[in-house]
Protein backbone atom coordinates (compact mmCIF):
# COMPACT_ATOMS: atom_id res chain seq x y z
CA UNK A 1 0.00 0.00 0.00
CA UNK A 2 2.28 2.52 -1.32
CA UNK A 3 1.43 6.14 -1.07
CA UNK A 4 0.88 8.41 -4.54
CA UNK A 5 3.79 10.42 -5.35
CA UNK A 6 2.95 14.59 -5.25
CA UNK A 7 5.41 17.47 -5.12
CA UNK A 8 6.46 18.60 -2.20
CA UNK A 9 5.93 22.47 -3.13
CA UNK A 10 4.15 24.58 -5.60
CA UNK A 11 3.87 28.34 -6.18
CA UNK A 12 2.48 30.97 -8.19
CA UNK A 13 1.57 34.51 -7.73
CA UNK A 14 -1.91 36.02 -7.93
CA UNK A 15 -3.53 35.70 -11.18
CA UNK A 16 -1.43 32.88 -12.35
CA UNK A 17 -2.19 29.49 -13.07
CA UNK A 18 -0.36 26.05 -10.81
CA UNK A 19 -0.81 22.49 -11.55
CA UNK A 20 -0.01 19.76 -9.00
CA UNK A 21 0.41 16.46 -10.14
CA UNK A 22 -0.19 12.82 -8.59
CA UNK A 23 1.53 9.68 -9.65
CA UNK A 24 0.63 6.32 -8.95
CA UNK A 25 0.15 3.22 -10.82
CA UNK A 26 -2.26 1.45 -12.82
CA UNK A 27 -3.28 -0.19 -9.78
CA UNK A 28 -4.77 2.48 -8.38
CA UNK A 29 -4.44 6.34 -10.08
CA UNK A 30 -4.21 4.32 -13.74
CA UNK A 31 -6.68 1.88 -12.95
CA UNK A 32 -9.87 4.10 -11.57
CA UNK A 33 -11.59 7.67 -12.24
CA UNK A 34 -11.88 7.90 -8.75
CA UNK A 35 -9.54 10.56 -8.22
CA UNK A 36 -9.99 12.84 -5.53
CA UNK A 37 -8.02 16.28 -4.48
CA UNK A 38 -8.60 17.96 -0.75
CA UNK A 39 -7.64 21.67 0.27
CA UNK A 40 -6.26 21.97 4.30
CA UNK A 41 -5.09 25.12 5.66
CA UNK A 42 -3.71 24.88 8.90
CA UNK A 43 -5.54 23.38 11.88
CA UNK A 44 -8.30 22.83 10.02
CA UNK A 45 -10.22 19.59 8.66
CA UNK A 46 -9.79 18.58 4.79
CA UNK A 47 -12.29 19.81 2.47
CA UNK A 48 -13.04 17.77 -1.07
CA UNK A 49 -12.72 20.31 -3.71
CA UNK A 50 -12.46 17.45 -7.02
CA UNK A 51 -13.86 14.40 -6.98
CA UNK A 52 -13.79 11.67 -10.01
CA UNK A 53 -10.83 13.10 -11.70
CA UNK A 54 -12.95 16.24 -12.84
CA UNK A 55 -15.65 16.98 -10.93
CA UNK A 56 -16.14 19.99 -8.38
CA UNK A 57 -18.60 19.94 -5.64
CA UNK A 58 -21.12 22.27 -4.90
CA UNK A 59 -19.73 25.21 -3.86
CA UNK A 60 -15.77 24.87 -4.91
CA UNK A 61 -14.98 28.03 -7.64
CA UNK A 62 -14.44 26.65 -10.95
CA UNK A 63 -11.33 27.86 -10.47
CA UNK A 64 -9.78 24.49 -9.52
CA UNK A 65 -10.24 21.81 -12.42
CA UNK A 66 -8.93 18.61 -12.51
CA UNK A 67 -7.21 16.13 -15.24
CA UNK A 68 -5.62 12.48 -15.31
CA UNK A 69 -3.40 11.36 -18.33
CA UNK A 70 -2.25 7.72 -17.53
CA UNK A 71 -0.58 6.76 -13.82
CA UNK A 72 -0.77 11.04 -13.53
CA UNK A 73 -3.30 13.21 -12.06
CA UNK A 74 -3.57 16.43 -11.65
CA UNK A 75 -4.98 19.56 -9.98
CA UNK A 76 -5.02 22.83 -11.60
CA UNK A 77 -5.59 26.04 -9.83
CA UNK A 78 -6.29 29.27 -12.21
CA UNK A 79 -6.20 32.78 -10.88
CA UNK A 80 -4.44 32.02 -8.15
CA UNK A 81 -5.90 33.91 -4.93
CA UNK A 82 -4.46 34.22 -1.56
CA UNK A 83 -6.79 31.68 -0.02
CA UNK A 84 -5.91 28.93 -2.33
CA UNK A 85 -2.53 29.19 0.02
CA UNK A 86 -3.06 25.60 1.78
CA UNK A 87 -1.61 22.28 1.45
CA UNK A 88 -3.45 20.28 -0.98
CA UNK A 89 -3.67 16.04 -1.02
CA UNK A 90 -4.74 13.75 -3.68
CA UNK A 91 -6.06 10.14 -3.40
CA UNK A 92 -7.20 7.50 -5.47
CA UNK A 93 -8.87 4.06 -4.99
CA UNK A 94 -6.33 1.08 -4.31
CA UNK A 95 -7.01 -2.28 -4.84
CA UNK A 96 -9.39 -4.32 -2.30
CA UNK A 97 -11.73 -1.18 -2.08
CA UNK A 98 -8.67 0.60 -0.37
CA UNK A 99 -8.03 4.03 -0.49
CA UNK A 100 -4.42 6.00 -0.90
CA UNK A 101 -3.35 9.77 -0.40
CA UNK A 102 -0.77 11.62 -1.73
CA UNK A 103 1.67 12.78 0.43
CA UNK A 104 0.73 16.75 -0.02
CA UNK A 105 1.88 19.47 -1.63
CA UNK A 106 2.19 23.21 0.04
CA UNK A 107 1.06 25.90 -2.07
CA UNK A 108 1.90 29.11 -1.91
CA UNK A 109 0.56 32.36 -3.33
CA UNK A 110 3.87 34.70 -3.63
CA UNK B 1 -26.52 20.22 7.81
CA UNK B 2 -24.12 17.20 7.62
CA UNK B 3 -22.12 17.12 10.94
CA UNK B 4 -19.33 14.38 12.24
CA UNK B 5 -18.26 14.87 16.00
CA UNK B 6 -15.22 12.99 16.92
CA UNK B 7 -14.18 11.93 20.83
CA UNK B 8 -12.05 9.79 23.06
CA UNK B 9 -8.51 10.97 22.10
CA UNK B 10 -6.10 11.82 24.30
CA UNK B 11 -2.80 10.63 26.16
CA UNK B 12 -2.16 6.56 26.48
CA UNK B 13 1.21 4.62 26.98
CA UNK B 14 2.69 2.19 24.42
CA UNK B 15 0.68 -1.08 24.54
CA UNK B 16 -2.31 0.51 25.64
CA UNK B 17 -5.48 0.94 23.91
CA UNK B 18 -8.17 3.79 23.37
CA UNK B 19 -11.80 3.73 21.51
CA UNK B 20 -12.51 6.44 19.35
CA UNK B 21 -16.11 7.43 18.69
CA UNK B 22 -17.74 9.92 15.99
CA UNK B 23 -21.32 10.99 16.40
CA UNK B 24 -23.12 11.70 13.13
CA UNK B 25 -26.22 13.65 11.96
CA UNK B 26 -27.07 15.30 9.23
CA UNK B 27 -27.50 12.90 6.87
CA UNK B 28 -28.77 8.97 5.95
CA UNK B 29 -26.09 7.48 8.08
CA UNK B 30 -26.84 4.30 7.59
CA UNK B 31 -26.75 4.03 3.99
CA UNK B 32 -22.94 5.18 3.43
CA UNK B 33 -19.54 4.01 3.77
CA UNK B 34 -17.60 5.40 6.90
CA UNK B 35 -13.79 6.10 6.93
CA UNK B 36 -11.00 7.12 9.41
CA UNK B 37 -8.18 9.26 8.17
CA UNK B 38 -4.93 10.08 10.45
CA UNK B 39 -2.67 12.96 10.19
CA UNK B 40 0.40 12.83 12.61
CA UNK B 41 1.51 16.32 13.27
CA UNK B 42 2.87 18.22 10.98
CA UNK B 43 2.79 14.98 8.14
CA UNK B 44 0.28 14.30 5.78
CA UNK B 45 -3.03 12.42 5.42
CA UNK B 46 -3.44 8.79 6.05
CA UNK B 47 -6.48 6.78 5.46
CA UNK B 48 -6.87 4.12 8.19
CA UNK B 49 -10.14 1.89 7.61
CA UNK B 50 -13.60 2.22 6.53
CA UNK B 51 -16.72 0.25 7.10
CA UNK B 52 -19.26 -1.04 4.47
CA UNK B 53 -23.13 0.52 5.42
CA UNK B 54 -24.00 -2.57 7.05
CA UNK B 55 -20.93 -3.03 8.82
CA UNK B 56 -20.71 -6.73 7.46
CA UNK B 57 -17.16 -5.63 5.80
CA UNK B 58 -14.16 -3.80 7.12
CA UNK B 59 -11.05 -2.44 5.43
CA UNK B 60 -7.62 -1.42 6.79
CA UNK B 61 -4.58 -0.15 5.90
CA UNK B 62 -1.61 -2.92 6.55
CA UNK B 63 0.04 -0.68 9.40
CA UNK B 64 -3.29 -1.25 11.61
CA UNK B 65 -4.13 -4.42 10.45
CA UNK B 66 -4.89 -6.96 13.32
CA UNK B 67 -4.32 -4.15 16.10
CA UNK B 68 -7.31 -1.35 14.81
CA UNK B 69 -11.39 -2.42 14.41
CA UNK B 70 -13.56 0.01 13.01
CA UNK B 71 -17.16 -0.28 13.76
CA UNK B 72 -20.92 1.01 13.88
CA UNK B 73 -23.93 1.21 15.82
CA UNK B 74 -26.83 2.95 12.81
CA UNK B 75 -29.44 3.33 15.70
CA UNK B 76 -27.55 5.44 16.99
CA UNK B 77 -25.53 6.74 14.34
CA UNK B 78 -22.14 6.72 15.52
CA UNK B 79 -19.08 4.95 14.27
CA UNK B 80 -15.64 3.41 16.18
CA UNK B 81 -12.16 2.65 16.14
CA UNK B 82 -11.10 0.23 18.62
CA UNK B 83 -7.28 0.81 18.69
CA UNK B 84 -5.54 -1.75 20.78
CA UNK B 85 -1.66 -2.03 21.24
CA UNK B 86 -1.11 1.92 20.45
CA UNK B 87 2.51 2.40 18.90
CA UNK B 88 4.42 5.85 19.01
CA UNK B 89 3.70 5.66 15.51
CA UNK B 90 0.01 5.94 15.83
CA UNK B 91 -0.15 9.46 17.25
CA UNK B 92 -1.96 11.47 15.10
CA UNK B 93 -5.62 13.32 14.51
CA UNK B 94 -7.68 11.07 14.14
CA UNK B 95 -10.81 12.10 11.48
CA UNK B 96 -14.01 10.59 10.93
CA UNK B 97 -15.02 11.13 7.42
CA UNK B 98 -18.39 9.81 5.69
CA UNK B 99 -17.54 8.44 2.05
CA UNK B 100 -19.54 8.26 -1.21
CA UNK B 101 -17.29 6.20 -4.23
CA UNK B 102 -13.84 6.34 -2.69
CA UNK B 103 -14.33 9.90 -1.84
CA UNK B 104 -14.62 11.69 1.51
CA UNK B 105 -16.74 14.46 1.11
CA UNK B 106 -17.28 15.44 4.71
CA UNK B 107 -15.02 15.66 7.53
CA UNK B 108 -15.61 15.81 11.06
CA UNK B 109 -12.81 17.94 13.08
CA UNK B 110 -10.72 15.34 14.15
CA UNK B 111 -9.50 14.46 17.68
CA UNK B 112 -6.04 13.48 19.03
CA UNK B 113 -4.26 10.54 20.08
CA UNK B 114 -0.87 10.72 21.33
CA UNK B 115 1.27 7.49 22.17
CA UNK B 116 3.86 8.30 24.80
CA UNK B 117 5.15 6.99 27.77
Amino acid sequence: QSGLTQPPSASGSPGQSVTISCTGTSSDVGGYNYVSWYQQHPGKAPKLMIYEVTKRPSGVPDRFSGSKSGNTASLTVSGLQAEDEADYYCSSRGVSGNVMFGGGTKLTVL
Amino acid sequence: EVQLVESGGGLVQPGGSLRLSCAASGFDFNIHYMTWVRQAPGKGLEWVAKITPDGSAQFYVDSVKGRFTVSRDNAKKSLYLQMNNLRAEDTAVYYCAKEQWFRTDYWGQGTLVTVSS
